[in-house]
């Protein structure tokens, strides 16, 4: 069964910087592309970024440009999203997801974890 | 940037047929899936390419994708199947995600 846990979210304060975990089990995770997508509060889903198999291929969504970092571990099975220069419009909870193929553009979201909530407030 | 474009909600009675649509330019042309998300929990992929149906996705539902528009269909509507759903097509750098539809079973 494929299982993805996300951890590291919290309260920041803006401009600080925060580092989101996914730790996946169940699949061959260095087979598969990876992704961030994140929700607002009372909004609708966003893609954040996402990362082929081997980290060779990177995208992010222009909102996030600049300020954040995807990255992986593949002998640790993990997924991480370094977060710099946050703002309150970057509060929201953010999923880890997988893809279908070892390439994260063109695909669809085939599993989600439970998501990790991100705050930034004064 | 390409936009995708869906009502913010829907209603329908229980038994019928409901029908959401995602609309953009040419998406006939694109590959479209289609997302439930209830409160509360983590969004659930339930069409993927246009109309397939992943394991354990009921029959009831499925998708077509023509012209400008692509429609997820959810026949014999259930009280549990009221929902969000979103649909995602890839176009470039835009936002793959579609603003959602309230599936609402009266």
């Amino acid at each position: 069964e494929v299982q993805l846990v996300e951890s590291g979210g919290g309260l920041v304060q803006p401009g600080r910087s925060l580092r989101l975990s996914c730790a996946a089990s169940g699949f061959t995770f260095d087979d598969y592309a990876m992704h961030w997508v994140r929700q607002a509060p009372g909004k609708g889903l966003e893609w954040v970024s996402g990362i082929s198999w081997n980290s060779g291929s990177i995208g992010y969504a222009d909102s996030v440009k600049g300020r954040f970092t995807i990255s992986r571990d593949n002998a640790k099975n993990s997924l991480y999203l370094q977060m710099n220069s946050l703002r309150a419009e970057d509060t929201a909870l953010y999923y880890c997801a997988k893809g279908i193929s070892s390439s994260w553009y063109g695909e669809y979201f085939q599993h989600w974890g439970q998501g990790t909530l991100v705050t930034v407030s004064s | 940037s390409y936009v995708l474009t869906q009502p913010p909600s829907v209603s329908v009675a229980p038994g019928k047929t409901a029908r959401i649509t995602c609309g953009g330019n040419n998406i006939g042309s694109k590959s479209v899936h289609w997302y439930q998300q209830k409160p509360g929990q983590a969004p659930v992929l339930v069409i993927y390419y246009d109309s397939d149906r992943p394991s354990g996705i009921p029959e009831r539902f499925s998708g077509s994708n023509s012209g400008n528009t692509a429609t997820l269909t959810i026949s014999r509507v259930e009280a549990g199947d009221e929902a969000d759903y979103y649909c995602q097509v890839w176009d470039s750098s835009s936002d793959p995600f579609g603003g959602g539809t309230k599936l609402t079973v009266l």
